[in-house]
């Protein structure tokens, strides 16, 4: 079982969709969970991050968080062509407060217009 | 405020050859780490550096990787000898504070052995 597990997609919707991206993860002990976006090419851009369970709104973002599930989601309404990108999942190991990060592969989101 | 960056963009080499990787991260930040992306796979932790000293190497893969950070600046990544293996995209990532709050990523070197 991999560490941290996300649906490779393509993920693909229509313009102004509700895009619904997910994410398992193994470690129990994880406290911080992070969404990374990332362009075709470029480098990794933080865009959210939650700690606690339960919802966190961010514009059009949303994270959403069950430890007991140990799942980790991010919404995004009203979906852009410009959201079109690849989407990672990222978790410290266990209880590390080092900085350390595990990835997840990553869900491909296309949005049509 | 100049973001992280690394250089070469590109590198293409023969397998046995050396290759040096390169990572400015933003002024100030302490805390630098090496994440690499092979082909297919997920991005995965190399190492950690606190200033110039070495927090976790645990993710680098063998003894032909060396990371340095002299001075606590700027960090160098050398394979050497260079294996069709290790061909992927090589990211450096800045923060100042210890912690996974977040942290900004450089470009990227994508390295290609043949």
């Amino acid at each position: 079982q991999k560490e941290v597990e996300q649906n490779s997609g393509p993920l693909s919707v229509p313009e102004g969709a509700i895009a619904s991206l997910n994410c398992t993860y193994s470690d129990r002990g994880s406290q911080s969970f992070f969404w990374y976006r990332q362009y075709s090419g470029k480098s990794p851009e933080l865009i959210m991050s939650i700690y606690s369970n339960g919802d966190k709104e961010d514009g059009r973002f949303t994270a959403q968080l069950n430890k007991a599930s140990q799942y980790v989601s991010l919404l995004i309404r009203d979906s852009q062509p410009s959201d079109s990108a690849t989407y990672l999942c990222a978790v410290p190991p266990g209880a590390s407060n080092t900085g350390k990060l595990i990835f997840g592969q990553g869900t491909t989101l296309q949005v049509k217009p | 405020e100049a973001g992280v960056t690394q250089f070469p963009s590109h590198s293409v080499i023969e397998k046995g050859q050396t290759v040096t990787l390169r990572c400015d991260p933003i002024s100030g930040h302490d805390n630098l780490y090496w994440y690499r992306r092979v082909m297919g796979k997920e991005i995965k932790f190399l190492l950690h550096f606190v200033k110039e000293s070495k927090q976790d190497e645990s993710g680098m893969p063998n003894n032909r990787f060396l990371a340095e950070r002299t001075g606590g600046t700027y960090s160098t990544l050398k394979v050497q000898p260079a294996e069709l293996e290790d061909s992927g995209v090589y990211f450096c990532a800045s923060s100042q504070d210890l912690g996974a709050h977040g942290y900004t990523f450089g470009s990227g070197t994508r390295l290609t052995v043949v």
